[in-house]
């Protein structure tokens, strides 16, 4: 089994729509990240999260919230899906040094 | 403004030669440095990391190098082979070690040919 796995895998939304991307792992990590992947952009931090109690703000977090409902579960909400948050969505934990391991992503249009 | 630059977007080379991809960084408070390899439709794994003090770390065919002076690193793949074909991104930690976020290069395809 996956250690970090991620639902839904595709999604296509409308305009305005209410969008939860979640992430789950068993890793045993403390440590969360949600980033996008943009052609030709490589990966952006959008939150991370180091305990249940602790989230941040990553470089493109505007139009996104995040809920840590676990040590093992961190979601990703888009409250409002725009057309140019259409990406590829991916969760990663960590734990220790800062190696980070990736889920295998979310693939998101909003249309 | 980017902190870590991977100037070829793509890189192709024959099966068994070596491959070098390369990877620049602008702020001097980086000390740790990863590499990962993409496949599609997949998330990104990691390769191979290495620490602001050693110059080389070694993992099989896999070898990163580091020239702080230049604030410059490469990974090298010898012998190079056709399942190595993926985006590769540089990516950098730093702020005193405890920094735990990863800033990403935009990522090199390399094409190893048969």
């Amino acid at each position: 089994d996956a250690d970090v796995t991620q639902t839904p895998r595709n999604r296509i939304t409308k305009t305005g729509k209410r969008i939860m991307l979640e992430c789950s792992q068993t890793k045993g990590h403390d440590r969360m990240y949600w980033y996008r992947q943009d052609p030709g952009l490589g990966l952006r931090l959008i939150y991370y999260s180091f305990d249940v109690k602790d989230i941040n703000k990553g470089e493109i977090s505007d139009g996104y919230s995040v809920s840590r409902q676990a040590q093992a579960k961190f979601s990703l909400s888009l409250e409002s899906a725009i057309p140019n948050q259409t990406a590829l969505y991916f969760c990663a934990t960590g734990q220790g040094k800062d190696t980070q391991y990736f889920g295998p992503g979310t693939r998101l249009t909003v249309l | 403004d980017q902190q870590v630059k991977q100037n070829s977007p793509s890189l192709s080379v024959q099966e068994g030669r070596i491959s070098i991809l390369n990877c620049d960084y602008t702020n001097s408070m980086f000390d740790y440095f990863l590499w990962y390899k993409k496949y599609p439709a997949e998330g990104p794994t990691f390769l191979i990391s290495i620490s602001s003090i050693k110059d080389k770390n070694e993992d099989g065919r896999f070898t990163v190098f580091l020239n702080k002076s230049a604030k410059h690193l490469s990974l090298h793949i010898v012998p190079s082979q056709p399942g190595d074909s993926a985006v590769y991104f540089c990516a950098a930690s730093g702020s005193g070690g405890s920094n735990y976020k990863l800033t990403f290069g935009k990522g090199t395809l390399l094409t190893v040919n048969p």
